[in-house]
């Protein structure tokens, strides 16, 4: 069974930074690209980021490029992303997500960042 | 960034089909994959590559696409489906993207 859980998230202040964990199991990590995916109180999905199977190639949205860096360790079956200089619109449910051909399939049930002074 | 439209809200009686559209600009030559949020849960893959359906998803519910719009339908729609449901796709140079999502409302 696919298990996907997220850890990490806090209450930070502006301009802070923050770095969330996803343990992967059930699935052989390294044959798969991962995604994060934000989700604002009451509002709808945004896609944040993508790293391919081996790290080599990673993507982001434009409203983190530059702030946010995903990153993972194939050897501890774990994804990760580093958040710099967070805004109050980074405050959200952040998932993720295992890859199937481009698009999310299995996801965590998320991680709560709060960005507030 | 990519623009995935969808209409905010569907309503349908139980047992009657309920057809949820996405339209795109790229949608003619990239997937469309769709997921159902029921509240306080994590989104759910139902269809993914337009019309693929993941194991343990019911027969009801299929996705179609034609031009730049992406459909998913679910036949014999039933109270359990009554959730938030959104397409996602990439743009041509395979930027990824999620529609804002329809309340589908079964009642």
């Amino acid at each position: 069974e696919v298990q996907l859980v997220e850890s990490g998230g806090v209450v930070v202040q502006p301009g802070g930074s923050l770095r969330l964990s996803c343990a992967a199991s059930g699935f052989t990590f390294d044959d798969y690209a991962m995604h994060w995916v934000r989700q604002a109180p009451g509002k709808g999905l945004e896609w944040v980021s993508l790293i391919s199977w081996d790290g080599g190639s990673t993507y982001y949205a434009d409203s983190v490029k530059g702030r946010f860096t995903i990153s993972r360790d194939n050897s501890k079956n774990s994804l990760y992303l580093q958040m710099n200089s967070l805004r109050a619109e980074d405050t959200a449910l952040y998932y993720c997500a295992k890859d199937i051909n481009g698009g999310p399939d299995y996801w965590g049930q998320g991680t709560l960042v709060t960005v507030s002074s | 960034s990519y623009e995935l439209t969808q209409p905010p809200s569907v309503s349908v009686s139980p047992g009657q089909t309920a057809r949820i559209t996405c339209s795109g600009d790229a949608l003619p030559k990239k997937y469309p994959y769709w997921y159902q949020q029921k509240s306080g849960q994590a989104p759910v893959l139902v269809i993914y590559e337009d019309s693929k359906r993941p194991s343990g998803i019911p027969e009801r519910f299929s996705g179609s696409s034609s031009g730049t719009m992406a459909t998913l339908t679910i036949s014999g729609a039933q109270v359990e489906d009554e959730a938030d449901y959104y397409c996602y796709s990439t743009d041509s140079s395979g930027n990824p993207s999620f529609g804002g999502g329809t309340k589908l409302t079964v009642l």
